[in-house]
């Protein structure tokens, strides 16, 4: 079975903090994705990577960072959070071969105070 | 123009009955397509891809694709109080990476 797994299910951050989300999968997968999900506005990407040390810009990325230094292993980064940040944060992962299914892990719900 | 919209519902189906659920794309979107189902609080879960025009059937869902007119749908039928939940529809987009819908939310009432 696919397992992706994120380092936090809540946080409680202030305006300001450096917030690291983290996010491993087993699978060997190459892409590995970061998205956000608001009510009424889906899931939203932010940034993907497709390779170590590679990331690409997702439709949100203004105020996030992103971290691939392992193949299994894919951070998130908010630099200094801001209340419009808080959200529930999906990783996924899925295979090299064009589109395929991406794996969620189970979400990390952020409340920036 | 969003590359995925879905008809945003909610949708609310008797026990037993067909519920439809809905989604069009944009020509940025290639021609790969998945319908996830997501329970609240939870993450989504993949119930069916689809690539190719016409229906695809697993178990009670059916998923439909036409790529004339750029629709992709999912028929549950048989619907079970425990098929609600949140239906995304997701588009492939560019090489690497996917377009969701909003989602449509689906209560089905015994």
């Amino acid at each position: 079975d696919v397992k992706v797994t994120q380092s936090s299910r809540y946080l409680v951050k202030r305006t300001g903090e450096k917030v690291f989300l983290e996010c491993v999968q087993d699978m060997d997968h190459e892409n590995m994705f970061w998205y956000r999900q608001d009510p009424g506005l889906g899931l939203r990407l932010i940034y993907f990577s497709y390779d170590v040390k590679m990331k690409e810009k997702g439709d949100i990325p203004e105020g996030y960072s992103v971290s691939r230094e392992k193949k299994e292993r894919f951070s998130l980064i908010l630099e200094s959070a801001s209340t419009n940040q808080t959200s529930m944060y999906l990783c996924a992962s899925s295979g090299l071969a064009v589109q395929e299914t991406q794996y969620f892990g189970p979400g990390t719900r952020l409340l920036v105070l | 123009q969003k590359e995925v919209e879905q008809n945003s519902g909610p949708l609310s189906v008797p026990e037993g009955a067909i519920a439809s659920l809905n989604c069009t794309y944009s020509d940025r979107v290639s021609q790969s397509f998945f319908w996830y189902r997501q329970y609240s609080g939870k993450s989504p879960e993949l119930i069916m891809s689809i690539y190719s025009n016409g229906d695809k059937e697993d178990g009670r869902f059916t998923a439909q694709l036409n790529k004339a007119s750029q629709y992709v749908s999912l028929l549950i039928r048989d619907s079970q109080p425990s098929d609600s939940a949140t239906y995304l529809c997701a588009g492939g987009y560019n090489n690497n990476d996917m377009r969701f819908g909003a989602g449509t939310r689906l209560t089905v009432k015994p």
